[in-house]
């Protein structure tokens, strides 16, 4: 069936170093994305979403860029701290019920 | 600090016993959602409630079972569990159901069972 998912289930960088964390999806009926980061112990934290008529979000240190030509999405962290180590999921909406469907993660560490 | 507060934050139970898992939030959300997430892997939807009544059940077994009194709380009850269902249960808000938004998420309940 279609799902989401993950091109890296590990990512190393260096402290100050830029992260690009990516994500397919198959369902090209998808208009809506999350990303979520979530650290140890905790539950998901909302990062930043994008609509499916754009094709780049920019927050504080984050930006989203999704490419629906070859269903694409991506998270780019810049300046990469400590606190950014946890696992990131993309998520999908799936139909018209808010409900998401989360990809398999990627563990991002930092290293000082 | 999360908006979204479950309780307890771990619980250990036997095979036979009943527990109930609980969640509150007053951010005036209307949909409520119940995940399941095992270690490494992403979170797995079981129950989306709309303004109190039940939207979507993802064939989820009966020994799960939930209930939503009222629109601030959400609550999954627990009867005759398998080994198999321990895992980080997580519960989730949104203003709505009817457009896209993020969902909240509360930092779950740990459960063992024994």
């Amino acid at each position: 069936g279609e799902s989401v998912g993950l091109h890296l289930p590990t990512l190393s960088v260096q402290e100050g170093d830029n992260s690009i964390i990516n994500c397919a999806y198959s369902n090209s009926a998808s208009d809506y994305f999350i990303w979520y980061k979530q650290e140890s112990g905790k539950g998901p934290q909302f990062i930043i979403d994008i609509r499916s008529n754009m094709d780049k979000r920019q927050g504080q240190r984050v930006t989203v860029l999704l490419n629906k030509t070859v269903k694409h999405l991506s998270l780019q962290i810049a300046a990469t701290q400590p606190g950014d180590s946890a696992v990131y999921f993309c998520a999908e909406k799936m139909g018209n019920n808010n409900d998401m469907r989360f990809g398999a993660g990627t563990r991002l560490t930092v290293k000082p | 600090d999360t908006e979204v507060t479950q309780t307890p934050k771990h619980l250990v139970m036997g095979m036979t016993n009943k527990k109930s898992l609980k969640c509150e939030q007053h951010m005036g959300h209307r949909a409520m959602y119940w995940y399941k997430q095992k270690a490494k892997k992403p979170p797995e939807l079981m129950f989306v409630y709309s303004y109190e009544k039940l939207s979507i059940n993802e064939s989820v077994p009966s020994r799960f079972s939930p209930e939503c009194p009222n629109s601030s709380l959400l609550n999954l009850h627990l009867h005759a569990l398998q080994p198999e269902d321990s895992a980080l249960y997580l519960c989730a808000s949104s203003q709505a159901l009817n457009r896209p938004q993020p969902q909240h998420f509360g930092d779950g309940t740990r459960l063992s069972i024994l």
